[in-house]
């Protein structure tokens, strides 16, 4: 079993449309949690980033983090045709961990938001 | 402008010869890595350098050497490819390891061993 899972889509919606990505994680050592953003033939950008537990919101980008469930989430709202991309959860362990630094990736979910 | 480097940005090369590909980043981070990118496998970390002189394995290190002889450049050295190290590569970068630092990538490598 993976220790990020992450449906890889692919996922169609219309612009304007509430988009909702989601990740599981079997790691409870995971503390820092991220979404990025690959476009094509670019590596993958910072998008958010959340400690812990608990909501994050910036512009149309909310991300949600739910330890007890091992369940991440990002969603985006009024959807729009430059945000089709892959996005990517990603997690990084508390720095004690034997996986120092090293973030754990899903598998990424390739979004097309169509006009 | 804040980034990442790596080149080149594609190759095409044969089994056995020796490559090299460059990374370099102008942020003054302690912290570099090396992934793959693989179709339904994500990103895997190859190895990582905590510092100058401090590299050690990620999840798939076979194959690859790397180095870390000045704060800002980690080259990926591949000795002898082979066709099952064809892939995307990406270099990235963060302030530290510890602290949950977000880390930064370059745009990537796109490498075809035939």
């Amino acid at each position: 079993q993976k220790e990020v899972e992450q449906d890889p889509g692919p996922l169609s919606v219309p612009e304007g449309a509430i988009v909702s990505l989601n990740c599981t994680y079997s790691n409870s050592a995971f503390q820092y949690f991220m979404w990025y953003r690959q476009y094509s033939r670019k590596g993958p950008e910072l998008l958010m980033y959340t400690y812990s537990s608990g909501n994050k919101e910036d512009g149309r980008f909310t991300a949600q983090v739910d330890k007890s469930s091992k369940y991440i989430s990002l969603f985006i709202r009024d959807s729009q045709p430059s945000d089709s991309a892959t996005y990517l959860c990603a997690m990084l362990a508390d720095a004690g961990g034997t996986s120092y630094g090293k973030l754990t990736f899903g598998q990424g979910t390739i979004l097309t938001v169509h006009p | 402008e804040a980034q990442v480097t790596q080149n080149p940005r594609y190759l095409i090369t044969v089994t056995g010869k020796k490559l090299t590909v460059t990374c370099s980043q102008n942020m003054n981070h302690e912290y570099m890595s090396w992934y793959r990118q693989d179709p339904g496998l994500g990103l895997r970390q190859i190895y990582y350098s905590m510092n100058v002189e401090v590299t050690d394995k990620g999840d798939v290190p076979e194959g690859y050497k790397v180095s870390r002889k000045e704060k800002r450049n980690f080259p990926l050295i591949l000795e002898s490819p082979s066709p099952n190290q064809t892939s995307l590569y990406f270099c990235a970068s963060s302030l530290s390891a510890g602290g949950g630092q977000p880390q930064h990538f370059g745009d990537g490598t796109r490498l075809s061993i035939l």
